[in-house]
């Protein structure tokens, strides 16, 4: 039972690289969520999906964009990356409100 | 907005002590409310959940309880291990959509 699966889990990219993060789940839930996680600020959400077909911001999605290709992934890309987007990036699923999410291991990105 | 306070960190406790970690929010309706917990390295588990006012939650001996009449939600444990050193984090669920709202986590150490 995988759960939810990121990929990769670690990454250095130059100042204006970019790249996708991967991430599946398989416990057929609704929705997914982009958080990035950094030292004194918690769990910051980037983008969630509520659904299948649907994206939307949250409190810090400058410089990332989202694609949710069918119900079980969805991936976070930068597209000219910063130093400021050195981070950890978890994703995660819930099957809808109220709902206990479950988290992937992170994707630990260093930008130089 | 909706929003998680919790106590600054770090947390530094020995072995069998008490410990509890203060959780208060901000939310319109009657949000569900849940403590996750962060082992060094690793992604972010579920600890424990409520979903209505006085509700308790409760695993591997930790323990909080929903207080509505004062917006807390604070998590406790009466001998800690050194296994519990990790970060715990306090989300809230909004009434309206599906994404968590987390709290900026607190460090614990337990040392024996």
């Amino acid at each position: 039972n995988a759960g939810v699966t990121q990929t990769p889990k670690f990454q250095v990219l130059k100042t204006g690289q970019s790249m996708t993060l991967q991430c599946a789940q398989d416990m057929n839930h609704n929705s997914m969520y982009w958080y990035r996680q950094d030292p004194g600020m918690g769990l910051r959400l980037i983008y969630y999906s509520a659904s299948e077909g649907t994206t939307d911001k949250g409190e810090v999605p400058n410089g990332y964009n989202v694609s949710r290709l069918n119900k079980r992934e969805f991936s976070l890309r930068l597209e000219s990356a910063a130093p400021s987007q050195t981070s950890v990036y978890f994703c995660a699923s819930n099957g809808g409100p109220n709902t206990e999410a479950f988290f992937g291991q992170g994707t630990r990105l260093t930008v130089v | 907005g909706d929003s998680v306070t919790q106590m600054e960190g770090p947390v530094t406790l020995s072995e069998e002590a008490f410990l509890t970690i203060n959780c208060t929010y901000t939310a319109t309706g009657y949000p569900s409310l849940f403590w996750y917990v962060q082992y060094p390295g690793e992604g972010l588990q579920l600890l424990l959940k409520a979903t209505k006012a006085d509700d308790k939650g409760s695993n591997k001996g930790f323990e909080a309880t929903y207080r509505k009449e004062t917006t807390s939600f604070h998590l406790e444990k009466g001998s800690v291990q050194v296994s519990d050193s990790a970060v715990y984090f306090c989300a809230l669920s909004r009434v309206r959509g599906t994404a968590l709202i987390f709290g900026k986590g607190t460090t614990l150490s337990v040392s024996s």
